[in-house]
């Protein structure tokens, strides 16, 4: 159980355009979802904590109005790069929390290229 | 703040000896634990968790892992590695509320020699 999806799995867009990607609980309700940035042989950094049904909470640094987040239902929380720019591409990870305790479900992330 | 450090970016071990990955953390109080584990291009896989009770916690895939308060350590132990094992490992923490975030250390990566 506590299977959590990404899709797509990879994407390649150009400078300028707009990417989403969905995050899916596929067998729990997630009250929280989580967005996770990683570069290169680094560790996973924090965007943004997603709450159903409520404003996603955004890390210091991290632009808001470039990277929207919805969490719309209890098993997906979309989020989508605008205008991406080169600098943006990345693998992006999101993870879903159980209603209580601290465990997280990651998906298999996205890995975004931007031309 | 709470952070983590993971000493060791990389680890070779020959298949079949144990395997000791260091974490240490630091927090006020006795945070929640967890061991992920990351194949290539993949996301997070969790090993095991430590919320309370007994410090020696046993996980997926033969791991385990034992809490030591007064070194604000959690170490990550397999007794013999498979070749399959080779992969990043990550170490997190977060604080014992039941709705805080994790916060990850930068990882090692365990490679496996025949």
């Amino acid at each position: 159980g506590a299977v959590v999806s990404q899709h797509p799995s990879r994407v390649i867009c150009k400078s300028g355009t707009s990417v989403k990607i969905e995050c899916r609980s596929l067998d729990f309700q997630a009250t929280t979802m989580f967005w996770y940035r990683q570069f290169p042989k680094q560790s996973l950094m924090l965007m943004a904590t997603s709450n159903e049904g409520s404003k996603a909470t955004y890390e210091q640094g991290v632009e808001k109005d470039k990277f929207l987040i919805n969490h719309a239902s209890l098993t997906l929380s979309t989020l989508t790069v605008t205008s991406a720019h080169p600098e943006d591409s990345s693998f992006y990870i999101c993870s879903a929390r159980l209603d209580r305790g601290q465990e997280q479900y990651f998906g298999p992330g996205t890995r975004l290229t931007v031309t | 703040a709470q952070s983590v450090t993971q000493p060791d970016i990389h680890i070779t071990v020959s298949e079949g000896a144990s395997l000791e990955l260091r974490c240490n953390y630091s927090y006020g109080a006795t945070p929640y634990l967890f061991w992920y584990v990351q194949s290539p291009g993949q996301g997070l896989q969790l090993l095991l968790k430590y919320f309370s009770g007994d410090t020696l916690v046993q996980g997926i895939k033969g791991f385990e892992a034992e809490f030591k308060r007064s070194q604000s350590s959690f170490n990550l132990r397999k007794p013999s590695v498979h070749w399959s094992d080779a992969a990043e490992y990550f170490c997190a923490v977060g604080a014992p509320t039941g709705y805080s975030t994790l916060t990850f250390g930068k990882g090692t990566m365990l490679l496996v020699s025949p």
